[in-house]
């Protein structure tokens, strides 16, 4: 079974903070993705990445930037973490373009 | 812009039949996913579809008909386990990437 792997599964930080969530994927997929997911919004892309050391903006880049230096690990970084960040981040990966992705538990991050 | 809708929730009996609809309007289709997601836990992969037509897994079927930007879940014999939201998502293709666009989820709860 695929395993994915967010390094917390709650965190409370305060404005301003440079918060990192680490996610590590132990089946060797080529992408790994970013996502938030708030209340009557869904889920929504944040960055994703298709190979080491690249990356792709998605929906909601703005406020995030991310890090993939190794192939089984993509981190997101919060460069000044704001209120309206508070949310529930899921991290996600799948073997190639076109197949499912599989999730994470989550990480639910509340900015104080 | 990219659209896709789905009901916010719906209610159904232990035993019944359900159908949850996705219709879709987006450029770049390469595809729709189902997914369903349990009170706090992490997605998971029910369905994909890339043809027109039925495709059927065990209790669970999903519809597409991309002319008609239109999906559906069919969920059989309801459980009470069947409880979740179910997130329709659609595969695009932009500009050298993929991206999967969720909707906002439709929350069900079956009753007994």
């Amino acid at each position: 079974d695929v395993k994915v792997t967010q390094s917390s599964r709650y965190l409370v930080k305060r404005t301003g903070e440079k918060v990192f969530l680490e996610c590590v994927q132990d089946m060797d997929h080529e992408n790994m993705f970013w996502y938030r997911q708030d209340p009557g919004l869904g889920l929504r892309l944040i960055y994703f990445s298709y190979d080491v050391k690249m990356k792709e903006k998605g929906d909601i880049p703005e406020g995030y930037s991310v890090s993939r230096e190794k192939k089984e690990r993509f981190s997101l970084i919060l460069e000044s973490a704001s209120t309206n960040q508070t949310s529930m981040y899921l991290c996600a990966s799948s073997p190639r373009v076109g197949q499912p992705q599989h999730f994470g538990d989550g990480t639910r991050l509340s900015i104080l | 812009g990219q659209n896709i809708d789905q009901p916010t929730e719906m209610t159904a009996t232990e035993g019944a039949i359900v159908q949850i609809n996705c219709t879709y309007q987006t450029s770049g289709f390469n595809g729709l996913f189902w997914y369903q997601q349990h009170a706090g836990e992490a997605p998971t992969f029910l369905s994909y579809n890339v043809l027109d037509g039925l495709e059927e897994k065990g209790r669970f079927s999903s519809f597409l008909s991309r002319s008609k930007g239109y999906s559906y879940l069919l969920l059989k014999e309801l459980q009470m386990k069947d409880s979740a939201s179910y997130l329709c998502a659609v595969l695009l293709r932009g500009a050298g990437s993929y991206q999967l666009t969720f909707g906002k989820g439709t929350k069900l709860s079956v009753i007994p």
